[in-house]
C-alpha cells in the first residue's frame, strides 16, 4: 500500500534562514509527487509537483523538492523563508497509472522565528 | 484560473440531522474526490467519482454518506444523519482535465460543525 511520511511534526525557522521539510514515501513504481500548503483555516494550495524528468523541480513561492528515488524521498526546500511562509506543509502521492486517491502525509506545521 | 468551488464555507447542523455539502468542480475535469479534515489531523481520503460512479472508497465512507453529481457541473456529498465525530473540514477536488495528469485541484473547504 502506499504511504507518505513526514518525520517532522513541527519545525521553528528564523525568518531569512533555510528550510527543509522531509517527506518519504512507500509505493513500487514511480508515483506522482506533490506538496501541498494550507494556511490556518484555508485549502489547500499546490506548491509544486514532480511527475517525470528533472528530478528538481520548482514551484511557487520560491519553493523547490527533489525527487531521490533511491531514498524514496522528496523534500522540500526554500533558500529563505519569509513569516508568510507559515503554515502547515503537506507531501502527498498519486499513482502513477491512474487519477486516483491522493494520500496525503500527516503534515508539518512550520512555525516561523522573527 | 480555473478553481474549485464549495458552498457554503462553514456549516452548522444538529446532530441526527442530514446535510448536503456542495461542490462545483473545474469544468473539464473528469474525476471528482471528496477529502475530510478533521482539526488538527490529516487530510483524508473519503471516496472518488468517475463516470458517475464511485471509483473507490474509503473505510470512512459508510451507509451514511453519499455522493452524487445531480446535474453535470455539482458534485454533492451528502451525510445523512450527521454525528459529533463528523465535525471537520471538507475538501472537494477534482483532477484529470484534458491536459492530462494527475494533479487534483483543492476547493477552500466546508468546515462542519455538529452540535
Amino acid at each position: 500500500a502506499q504511504s507518505v511520511t513526514q518525520p517532522d511534526i513541527h519545525i521553528t525557522v528564523s525568518e531569512g534562514a533555510s528550510l527543509e521539510l522531509r517527506c518519504n514515501y512507500s509505493y513500487g513504481a514511480t508515483p506522482y509527487l506533490f506538496w501541498y500548503v494550507q494556511s490556518p483555516g484555508q485549502g489547500l494550495q499546490l506548491l509544486l509537483k514532480y511527475f517525470s524528468g528533472d528530478t528538481l523541480v520548482q514551484g511557487i513561492k520560491g519553493f523547490e523538492a527533489e525527487f531521490k528515488r533511491s531514498q524514496s524521498s522528496f523534500n522540500l526546500r526554500k533558500p529563505s523563508v519569509h513569516w508568510s511562509d507559515a503554515a502547515e506543509y503537506f507531501c502527498a502521492v498519486v499513482r502513477y497509472s491512474s487519477a486516483s486517491k491522493i494520500i496525503f502525509g500527516s503534515g508539518t506545521r512550520l512555525s516561523i522565528r522573527p | 484560473e480555473p478553481e474549485v468551488t464549495q458552498t457554503p464555507s462553514h456549516q452548522v447542523t444538529q446532530m441526527g440531522q442530514e446535510v448536503i455539502l456542495r461542490c462545483v468542480p473545474i469544468s473539464n475535469h473528469l474525476y471528482f474526490y471528496w477529502y475530510r479534515q478533521i482539526l488538527g489531523q490529516k487530510v483524508e481520503f473519503l471516496v472518488s467519482f468517475y463516470n458517475n460512479e464511485i471509483s473507490e472508497k474509503s473505510e470512512i465512507f459508510d451507509d451514511q454518506f453519499s455522493v452524487e453529481r445531480p446535474d453535470g457541473s455539482n458534485f454533492t456529498l451528502k451525510i445523512r444523519s450527521t454525528k459529533l465525530e463528523d465535525s471537520a473540514m471538507y475538501f472537494c477536488a477534482s483532477s484529470g482535465g484534458t491536459g492530462g495528469g494527475n494533479e487534483a485541484f483543492f476547493g477552500q473547504g466546508t468546515r462542519l460543525t455538529v452540535v
